[in-house]
């Protein structure tokens, strides 16, 4: 099992431009999450993917968008870039369970993160 | 809304000394908690876990008690190895949600 990878490893990039990373979850994984972590900080979620649509977002602008494909794996993209997207990317993915409760997921699996840096 | 915080600053120490790393936490529900560990230049893995109050997660010599009358997960380990340094993130996220939301991190150094 490769668990969670992602592509590219390093990027950069220079303000105005956009950006595109990828994702591809953990073999029988269903839902991928993406969290921004800033050098020094814990990681802020930015958004999660569940069956194609994008089920939850966190505190972040529009021009922050995804992603998600049939076979789960996921892509973020972010627009007119500025220096302060300058981070770490991680993806994480799970599995979601549906029951008379609601919802719940096993763990979440992060995988290497992308380093975008924005000059 | 739901948030987490840890102890400021790195922690340094000499190896087979003890570690503890403070955490505390706000939430409206009934939040699952969770450390986890991430070493320089790979993403996060989980360290270990505890779902309900009382709970105590373990794994690797680490463990933590889910104290719902203190808010708190506090992070130990008896005696610590060089392999151990890390930065150590805690994070929290409410049932059927899975939106993690993580301290700031606190990076441990421990010295030969």
């Amino acid at each position: 099992d490769a668990g969670v990878t992602q592509s590219p490893t390093h990027l950069i990039k220079t303000r105005g431009q956009q950006v595109t990373l990828r994702c591809s979850p953990k073999s029988g994984h269903d839902t991928v999450s993406w969290y921004q972590q800033a050098l020094g900080q814990g990681p802020q979620f930015i958004f999660q993917y569940y069956e194609e649509e994008e089920r939850q977002r966190g505190n972040f602008p529009d021009r922050f968008s995804g992603h998600q494909f049939p076979n789960y794996s996921s892509e973020l993209n972010v627009n007119a870039l500025l220096l302060g997207d300058s981070a770490l990317y991680l993806c994480a993915s799970s599995r979601r369970f549906s029951g008379l409760a609601g919802n719940s997921y096993n763990e979440q699996f992060f995988g290497p993160g992308t380093r975008l840096t924005v000059l | 809304g739901d948030s987490v915080t840890q102890m400021e600053g790195p922690v340094t120490l000499s190896e087979e000394a003890f570690l503890t790393i403070n955490c505390t936490y706000t939430a409206t529900g009934y939040p699952s908690l969770f450390w986890y560990v991430q070493y320089p230049g790979e993403g996060l893995q989980l360290l270990l876990k505890a779902t309900k109050a009382d709970d105590k997660g373990s794994n690797k010599g680490f463990e933590a008690t889910y104290r719902k009358e203190t808010t708190s997960f506090h992070l130990e380990k008896g005696s610590v190895q060089v392999s151990d340094s890390a930065v150590y993130f805690c994070a929290l996220s409410d049932y059927g949600n899975n939106r993690l939301a993580f301290g700031k991190g606190n990076q441990v150094v421990v010295i030969p």
